[in-house]
């Protein structure tokens, strides 16, 4: 069966150091990629997705970007934090669909505080 | 522009009683889920449903997609069943992308 890792599960970080958050996907190939914000009390809003290796798509301008440097690897990243990039991040997969959704399954998420 | 629109936003019952949750959307769609994120966070898949019915347990949602919206039922709910109820949609022609309505909060007291 197909399982789903991100860590860390909790991170605390001061304004304007580094971040990356990674995302593993096991059990499955070529699968779709998503990267989600959730602020709190909030809905989630889609950041980053990905279709493929090197394949990233931006959906919000922001602080952040993404990569993909191994099928089942996705990884978040930013040069410099912000206050607004405290929140709940979520990564998601789906099988890759082609012309056809399929439903996406989520990892435990990152809770990021930015101080 | 694309809405995903969920009522009530808040809801308070009493152990066992029943409810039903809805999720408007403002444009056909190839995908619906159904989620529950549970007070840990934690996003918990609950339906797959982009048409029709289906049942799972005390859970029960339908989808009709050609007026463009959802419904999830609980039944004899539970404390367990507290926490935030999320139905995101795929719409047609959006590379599976999903986007979230803002979430339903349930909580069920003793």
């Amino acid at each position: 069966s197909q399982t789903i890792h991100q860590w860390p599960a909790t991170l605390v970080q001061p304004v304007g150091s580094p971040l990356s958050l990674e995302c593993t996907v096991e059990g499955t190939s070529n699968p779709n990629l998503y990267w989600y914000r959730q602020a709190a009390g909030r809905g989630l809003q889609l950041l980053f997705y990905s279709v493929g290796i090197g394949q990233i798509s931006s959906e919000v301008p922001q602080n952040l970007s993404a990569s993909r440097p191994q099928d089942r690897q996705f990884i978040l990243s930013s040069k410099k934090l912000l206050l607004s990039d405290s929140g709940f991040y979520l990564c998601a997969w789906s099988v890759h669909a082609g012309v056809f959704n399929q439903p996406q399954h989520f990892g435990d998420g990152t809770r990021l505080s930015i101080l | 522009g694309i809405q995903v629109e969920q009522s009530p936003p808040d809801l308070i019952l009493q152990e066992g009683a029943n409810s039903t949750l809805r999720c408007n959307f403002s444009d056909s769609v190839n995908n619906l889920q159904w989620f529950h994120q549970n007070p840990w966070g934690q996003l918990i898949n609950l339906f797959y449903i982009p048409s029709g019915t289906k049942q799972n347990g005390r859970l029960s949602a339908t989808t009709v997609a050609t007026e463009r919206y959802s419904l999830l039922y609980i039944s004899s709910s539970q404390t367990t069943d507290s926490g935030v109820y999320f139905c995101a949609v795929g719409f047609t022609g959006a590379n599976s992308k999903l986007t979230f309505g803002k979430g339903i909060t349930l909580s069920v007291r003793p």
